[in-house]
């Protein structure tokens, strides 16, 4: 069965900072999507970024990027020049052959002032 | 823009009472999923549903059902509320594209509390 392991519970960043937040999973399928969501406090999750296992160059949009190593199974999202508004809760999430999505246990990521 | 709505965002019950959650989507898409999100557990799916009058059990079916008898509408059905299942529930939806793992959208969520 699939596994998706998220870390870190909390991070914390200055603004203006960059910041990494960590997922790492495991399968044995060979072709496979990996999500970024966020779901701001009281607000709706949304997909940040998305990768396929098949392409090798990292997805980026914006100021978020991935840094995806398909051999270590890991799957880590850069969030560069952080803004207030990036204080939500990060979920990774693996997507597979049953069209299922399996989540990790999230990062909530404070950013400071 | 995909828009998933939630009839309730807070909603409180009694332990025994049989609860409705329902969840409309209006973009046609064919899969449709319910989740619990809970601290320091993530998302856990419930149920989902790849077509009408279609359901599948996900990783924590007991204590719920579904229904989905248009398209556009799942429901999820608590039969006899439990003080654990006090939770914040979430419905997604995805176009359902073969081969692909689509996007899932999002509603904004219902925070039961089952007293």
């Amino acid at each position: 069965a699939q596994t998706v392991t998220q870390s870190q519970p909390e991070m914390s960043v200055q603004e203006a900072e960059t910041v990494t937040l960590s997922c790492t999973y495991d399968t044995s399928e060979s072709n496979y999507y990996l999500f970024w969501y966020k779901q701001p406090p009281s607000r709706q999750m949304i997909l940040v970024i998305r990768q396929e296992a098949y392409k090798q160059q990292n997805a980026t949009e914006n100021r978020f990027s991935v840094n995806f190593q398909k051999a270590a199974k890991s799957f880590s999202l850069k969030i560069s020049d952080s803004q207030l508004g990036d204080t939500a809760m990060y979920f990774c999430a693996y997507g597979g052959a049953t069209n299922k999505l399996i989540f990790g246990t999230g990062t909530l990521l404070a950013v400071q002032p | 823009d995909v828009k998933v709505t939630q009839s309730s965002r807070y909603l409180v019950k009694r332990t025994g009472e049989k609860v409705f959650l329902e969840c409309v989507q209006d973009m046609d898409h064919e899969n449709m999923f319910w989740y619990r999100q809970d601290p320091g557990l993530g998302l856990r799916l419930i149920y989902f549903s790849y077509d009408v009058k279609m359901k599948e059990k996900g990783d924590i079916p007991e204590g719920y059902s579904v229904s989905r008898e248009k398209k556009e509408r799942f429901s999820l059905i608590l039969e006899s509320a439990s003080t654990n299942q006090t939770s914040m529930y979430l419905c997604a939806s995805t176009l359902g594209t073969s081969g692909r793992v689509d996007e899932q959208y999002f509603g904004p969520g219902t925070r039961l509390t089952v007293t």
